[in-house]
C-alpha cells in the first residue's frame, strides 16, 4: 500500500519570500507520479503540479516547483515570492499504478503574513 | 466548460435519512470518483467509475453507492444517514487513467449528520 507523509501541519512564511512544503512518500511501485493540489478556504480542491519519478528534470509551473528527490522518497513543493493569496492547504498526493485512486496526506496549512 | 459540477452545497441530514449527492462533469471524461475529506485529514476514495455501467470500491465504501449509467453524471447515494458520515465529499474526473493524468476536482458538498 502506498502512503504519503506530510509533517508540518501549518506554517508562516513572510510574504514575497519563499517556502518549502515537505511531502515524504512510500511505494512499492517502479514507476509513480507525485501530485500536489492547494485547498483555499473556499473549500475546492486546485490542481498545482505534478512530476513522475521517470522525469530527468524536477517539474515548474509559474511560482511552483517541485524538489523530488527519490532517493529520499520526498517531493517537497516550493513556492517562490509568497503572495496572500497563497493562504491555504497544500495536499500532495500519489496515484496508484491501477490509476484508480489518488492516496492524500494529511495536508500543510500555510499562512502567508503581510 | 463547466467542468466538475457537485449539488448540493450543503446539506444536513437527521440519523438514518437517504440523500443522493450529484456530480456532473463536461468534459467527456470517462473515469469518475468520489473522495470524502473528514476535518483536518486528507481526501480518500469512497467509489469509482471507469465508463457508463462500470463501477467499483474505493478505500472506504461502506455506507454508500453509486451509479453510473451516462458518461456525464456519477451520483453518490447515502442510505440510513449516520454521524461518521459527516464529511466534505468530492466527485472528481480524468480523461485517462495513466499516473501523470490529472482528477479534477468539483467543488465539493458539505454534509452533516445530527
Amino acid at each position: 500500500a502506498q502512503k504519503i507523509t506530510q509533517t508540518q501541519p501549518g506554517m508562516f512564511v513572510q510574504e514575497k519570500e519563499a517556502v518549502t512544503l515537505d511531502c515524504t512518500y512510500d511505494t512499492s511501485d517502479p514507476s509513480y507520479g507525485l501530485f500536489w493540489y492547494k485547498q483555499p478556504s473556499s473549500g475546492e480542491m486546485i490542481f498545482l503540479i505534478y512530476q513522475g519519478s521517470y522525469d530527468q528534470q524536477n517539474a515548474t509551473e509559474g511560482r511552483y516547483s517541485l524538489n523530488f528527490q527519490k532517493a529520499r522518497k520526498s517531493a517537497n513543493l516550493v513556492i517562490s515570492a509568497s503572495q496572500l493569496g497563497d493562504s491555504a492547504m497544500y495536499f500532495c498526493a500519489i496515484p496508484n499504478n491501477a490509476g484508480n485512486m489518488l492516496t492524500f496526506g494529511g495536508g500543510t496549512r500555510l499562512m502567508v503574513k503581510p | 466548460n463547466a467542468g466538475v459540477t457537485q449539488t448540493p452545497k450543503f446539506r444536513i441530514l437527521k440519523i438514518g435519512q437517504s440523500m443522493t449527492l450529484q456530480c456532473a462533469q463536461d468534459m467527456n471524461h470517462n473515469y469518475m470518483y468520489w473522495y470524502r475529506q473528514d476535518p483536518g485529514m486528507g481526501l480518500k476514495l469512497i467509489y469509482y467509475s471507469v465508463g457508463a455501467g462500470i463501477t467499483d470500491k474505493g478505500e472506504v465504501p461502506n455506507g454508500y453507492n453509486v451509479s453510473r449509467s451516462t458518461t456525464e453524471d456519477f451520483p453518490l447515494r447515502l442510505e440510513l444517514a449516520a454521524p461518521s458520515q459527516t464529511s466534505v465529499y468530492f466527485c472528481a474526473s480524468t480523461s485517462q487513467r495513466g499516473l501523470s493524468d490529472t482528477q479534477y476536482f468539483g467543488p465539493g458538498t458539505r454534509l452533516t449528520v445530527l
